[in-house]
């Protein structure tokens, strides 16, 4: 049982490149979240899915974009990489009955030079 | 605005010692808490939580409480293992449909010395 699995786990870009980091789950749950853990500043919240077909704005989405493609999977991309985001991006799941219990990723580490 | 904020941004104790995590909060619409504990390099994971109509909720060797007048919760792990060392988050579900919106705070590393 893999849980949430986040790819890649690093990554280091150049100001203005472009990637996504890719992220699913497998223990059917409708909700999915990204957050990213900054030193000193806990997590906070990007973007998030209620369920399939649906993504919202969280605390911090300015620079990224979502994509619910299925169920499972929710993407998170940066166009134009930035060296403020710089962070540890964490992925995160939960179904209907537990809403508030996130299921994390192991997180993917990502550095803007 | 830190809305949920943990003032010690660490904590050292002796194994088979009480620890006590520490948390705050500024909005009084927060009716549900939470405690993620988090080891390097992977994600965080529950740990345990407490809805505002308790003042106290126990698993096994953690107890949360929460003192709703102070805007206070606190976790206590008792007694503590070298295991239990970690950062410890407290967390708060922003409330109404917001399900899952969790507002964290700055977390608490913990080292439990054996």
């Amino acid at each position: 049982n893999a849980g949430v699995t986040q790819t890649p786990k690093f990554q280091v870009l150049k100001t203005g490149q472009s990637m996504t980091l890719q992220c699913a789950q497998d223990m059917n749950h409708n909700s999915m979240y990204w957050y990213r853990q900054d030193p000193g500043m806990g997590l906070r919240l990007i973007y998030y899915s209620a369920s399939e077909g649906t993504t919202d704005k969280g605390e911090v989405p300015n620079g990224y974009n979502v994509s619910r493609l299925n169920k499972r999977e929710f993407s998170l991309r940066l166009e134009s990489a930035a060296p403020s985001q710089t962070s540890v991006y964490f992925c995160a799941s939960s179904s209907s009955q537990g809403a508030n219990v996130l299921t994390f990723g192991a997180g993917s580490r990502l550095t803007v030079l | 605005d830190q809305q949920v904020k943990q003032n010690s941004p660490s904590l050292s104790v002796q194994e088979g010692r009480i620890s006590i995590l520490n948390c705050d909060y500024t909005n009084s619409m927060f009716d549900y808490f939470l405690w993620y504990k988090k080891y390097p390099a992977e994600g965080p994971t529950f740990l345990i939580s407490i809805s505002s109509i308790k003042d106290k909720n126990e698993d096994g060797r953690f107890t949360v409480f929460l003192n709703k007048s102070a805007k206070h919760l606190s976790l206590h792990i008792v007694p503590s293992q070298p295991g239990d060392s970690a950062v410890y988050f407290c967390a708060a579900p922003a409330g109404g449909t917001s399900y899952g919106k969790l507002t964290f705070g700055q977390g608490t590393i913990l080292t439990v010395h054996p």
